[in-house]
């Protein structure tokens, strides 16, 4: 069972609509990760939040914007997308964001369809 | 940069057999984690293994063992007694201490479990 809880689960947005994503751990850590993976792809890092911070935003298009209200949840806002933002984006959680030996667990993803 | 190479896109074992997921890395780092993830079809990635690279004992979680070789970057997941359940996309993943949140994943390895 993943302690990491994503909403919705699938997502169909037109180009002008407004959206969120929704993440929630239950595990206390104090890192939260978006990240988002293409079909037969890995994962690519967008945002980092560490101690509710946004410590790392990897040149996401700012059609995309994340949130931390606190140290349990991490929104993604949507704005404005284009058909090849559709993808899978996995909310992740770590202990701690830095350190190397904090294992990021992830969340079961959120299928996102832009049409 | 560094960089995680798993040069087998698709591997097929029988049930019950034992088969080896290859993967390297390429690094000038002396402290470095290393992870494998397992992506089934519902699209989670869940966590099977990690090594740190200062244990020179080879990690090992019930039928999941790793080979990791530090002198020749190599770092090979075995699973034994292969199951149906098994069947997934797994991806090696290497993490740096020091540069905060950066994870590299491989390009994946998909296993077929043949019944």
């Amino acid at each position: 069972d993943t302690e990491v809880t994503q909403t919705p689960k699938h997502l169909v947005m037109g180009m002008t609509n407004k959206k969120s994503l929704k993440c929630e751990q239950h595990m206390g850590h104090r890192a939260m990760y978006w990240y988002k993976q293409k079909a037969k792809k890995p994962p690519e890092l967008m945002f980092v939040y560490s101690y509710e911070k946004l410590s790392i935003n990897e040149s996401v298009p700012s059609r995309f914007s994340p949130e931390c209200p606190n140290s349990s949840l991490l929104n993604l806002h949507l704005h404005a997308l284009q058909p090849e933002d559709s993808a899978l984006y996995l909310c992740a959680s770590s202990q701690m964001a830095g350190g190397g030996g904090n294992t990021i667990y992830f969340g079961e993803g959120s299928w996102l369809t832009v049409v | 940069a560094q960089t995680v190479t798993q040069s087998q896109p698709e591997m097929s074992v029988q049930e019950a057999e034992t088969v080896t997921l290859s993967c390297t890395y390429d690094t000038s780092e002396s402290d470095y984690y290393l992870f494998w993830y397992k992506q089934p079809p519902s699209r989670q990635m869940i966590l099977v293994i990690r090594q740190e690279a200062y244990k020179q004992q080879n990690a090992t979680e019930n039928r999941f063992s790793v080979n990791f070789q530090k002198a020749a970057k190599s770092f090979s997941l075995k699973i034994s007694d292969s199951q149906l359940g098994d069947a997934a996309m797994y991806f090696c993943a290497y993490r740096s201490p020091y540069n905060n949140n950066d994870m590299r994943f491989g390009a994946g390895t998909r296993l077929t479990v043949k019944p």
